[in-house]
Parts: structure tokens; sequence; C-alpha cells
């Protein structure tokens, strides 16, 4: 597979469940990235890892928790979630490094439904 | 804090028609800005990525400019075609390492 490939595509849980998303890039970048997308909204960015470093929290409530064990994969714990938590979440690379000169990547997403 | 905002929200035009999206940002302080489309249930394709210091970027049909001063960009798309139909976004990156989006612009080309 190339580019970047998130698992699972769907998932549909309870508030009670613990369920993890995982992504997966093999363009040989070191930053990688999740958003969260719901309906109406901008993109909101939700966490930064550079070379395996967490480099931005963005006032994420820790009920999503990250875990990047090596530059090509990052994952995104859920547990406790809310019915609000519901949206799409993307994630992303970059090649790191040299600011202002990245481009993005991302991966088809994860659609998530919290009952 | 950095805020992106694209008009129109959404746009139908005929085949074959140039069109313009707009994107404004109210922080001129950024490193860059991306152009990306999205088709539905899908992720991000990147589109055109514009320095700081560059004032367009073209490829293909497409050609994005930046006045940085204004906070303002625009994605030209000549001859549309209906397989432009998606939603287009904008991004900056601030001067940190932050990525603010707009809500994006629902793009129809009708045959």
């Amino acid at each position: 597979e190339t580019g970047v490939t998130q698992t699972p595509r769907h998932l549909v849980m309870g508030m009670t469940n613990k369920k993890s998303l995982k992504c997966e890039q093999h363009l040989g970048h070191n930053a990688m990235y999740w958003y969260k997308q719901s309906a109406k909204k901008p993109l909101e960015l939700m966490f930064v890892y550079n070379f395996k470093e967490q480099t931005e929290n963005n006032s994420v409530p820790s009920r999503f928790s990250p875990e990047c064990p090596n530059s090509s994969h990052l994952f995104l714990h859920l547990h406790t979630l809310q019915p609000e938590d519901s949206a799409l979440y993307l994630c992303a690379s970059s090649p790191g490094g040299l600011a202002g000169r990245e481009t993005q990547y991302f991966g088809p997403g994860t659609r998530l439904l919290v009952l | 804090k950095q805020e992106v905002t694209q008009i129109p929200a959404a746009l139908s035009v005929p085949e074959g028609e140039n069109l313009v999206l707009n994107c404004s940002f109210t922080d001129s302080a950024i490193y860059n800005l991306q152009w990306f489309r999205q088709d539905p249930g899908k992720g991000l394709t990147s589109l055109l990525l514009i320095q700081s210091s560059q004032r367009e970027q073209t490829s293909g049909r497409l050609n994005a400019s930046l006045d940085k001063s204004s906070g303002r960009s625009t994605l030209y798309i000549a001859a549309s075609q209906p397989g432009d139909s998606a939603t287009y976004l904008c991004a900056v990156r601030d001067t940190g390492n932050q990525f603010y989006f707009g809500t994006g612009t629902s793009l129809t080309v009708i045959p």
C-alpha cells in the first residue's frame, strides 16, 4: 500500500467502550497529525507528532489519547466518549523538519459514531 | 486566534465555466496556505501549497494566489469539469505549528 491508510473506516461504539483508531503512512514522513471533522465545522487539529514527539495538543479532552510508537504509525485511543464526539477523524502526515514547505497528505478517515 | 473564512459556502456552475473560490484569514502572520479538495466521505487531497513569500502557484487548470497583507487567497479553476465537483478547503499554517481550516466551498459542476 502507498500513502496514508486508516483503520477502521467506520466505527460504532457505546459511551463505555474502549477502542483505538490506527493510522499508517508509507511516505517516509516524520510528522503525523490527528484532525476531527464535524458536520458544518472546520477541521480541528487535535494532535501533532514530529519525529515521534508530541508537539501540539490543542486542549483535547483526556478521553482521547494519542500514541506514536514510530514515525510510520499513529494511534488514537478512545475511552468513555460522548455522542458529540461522533465525527470523521482524519490522519495526515508531512515530511517534517523545515517549516513552511510541508504539504500534508491525508488518509481517508474513520467515520466514528458514538451511541 | 486565526480565523479562516471561505465564500461562497456552495457554488453551482455549468461545465466549461471558469470560477473563483475565495479564502480569507484574519492574521497575516502565516507560514503557508494550502488548498485541498475533499470528495464526499473521503480524506483531503492537496491541490496547491503557497509559501508565505510566494504570490501564486499553478497546477494544470488550477491557479492559487496569495495576498498575505490583505489576508486573502483565491483558487481559480479554468474550464471546469464535472469531475471537479467536490468541497474545496483552504488551510493556513501559522508561525507556530498550528493549522487552521475554513469550512469549505462545495462546488457542483453541471454537465
